[in-house]
């Protein structure tokens, strides 16, 4: 597979509740994006990686949300203390570079009861 | 106001009629995006161009930079082209140059 993979693909946990997903980008690509989704809204920009260094974070991510990519390869992204606003769909995309097109993955849909 | 703005938001058509969805923005852009997102959530990326037009089957996008304003037109619309057409732009400075900042999308309806 050559594309960019997210695990898991649903998620279904309780208010207060850690979660971790985790995204693995097309292998050459050296740039990561995190999105957030919410229902009948487009993608939102999270945070994004170039290589393993985390050079951009939006207002969006509070301080319950951390993201790394400790080799420069795949990310992962962890809320704690889940809320109900944080459901939504978590979508990873990665790139070659600045220019070039973002790939996107099938995303992490999160429920939080 | 969203930088970036699309219409229609919803989109019925006719099995075979001919599409079109409007792509309006505020800020310099170094590369404009057409993407479609199924049920489900995965997104594929059809187009993107940063000038003048591309074309794969029956999809064809165009850009106007002087009148930050691109399209998206499917021909010979089917029920398979169902789905929601998100446009995403690339700033062309700045913070956020590296990042990508979406419309709201179309969400498209094809009528056997």
């Amino acid at each position: 597979d050559t594309g960019v993979s997210q695990d898991p693909r649903h998620k279904i946990t309780k208010r207060g509740q850690n979660v971790t997903f985790r995204c693995d980008p097309i292998s050459e690509h050296n740039r990561l994006y995190w999105y957030r989704q919410t229902l009948g809204q487009g993608p939102e920009f999270l945070t994004y990686f170039q290589n393993e260094a985390q050079l951009e974070k939006s207002r969006l991510l509070s301080d319950r949300f951390s993201a790394e990519r400790p080799k420069g390869s795949f990310s992962t992204l962890e809320i704690q203390r889940t809320e109900q606003g944080d459901s939504a769909m978590y979508l990873c995309a990665s790139s070659v570079g600045k220019g070039a097109g973002q790939f996107f993955g099938p995303g992490t849909r999160l429920t939080v009861l | 106001k969203n930088e970036v703005e699309q219409s229609p938001q919803n989109l019925t058509a006719q099995e075979g009629e001919f599409i079109t969805i409007n792509c309006s923005y505020s800020v310099g852009i170094s590369a404009l995006h057409w993407l479609q997102q199924h049920p489900g959530g995965g997104i594929v990326s059809l187009f993107m161009l940063s000038s003048g037009k591309k074309k794969h089957g029956r999809l064809i996008a165009t850009i106007n930079i002087q009148e930050k304003h691109s399209s998206l037109h499917i021909t010979a619309s089917h029920p398979r082209d169902s789905a929601v057409y998100i446009c995403a732009v690339r700033p062309s400075s700045g913070a956020g140059s590296y990042q990508l900042t979406f419309g709201k999308g179309t969400k498209l309806s094809v009528i056997p």
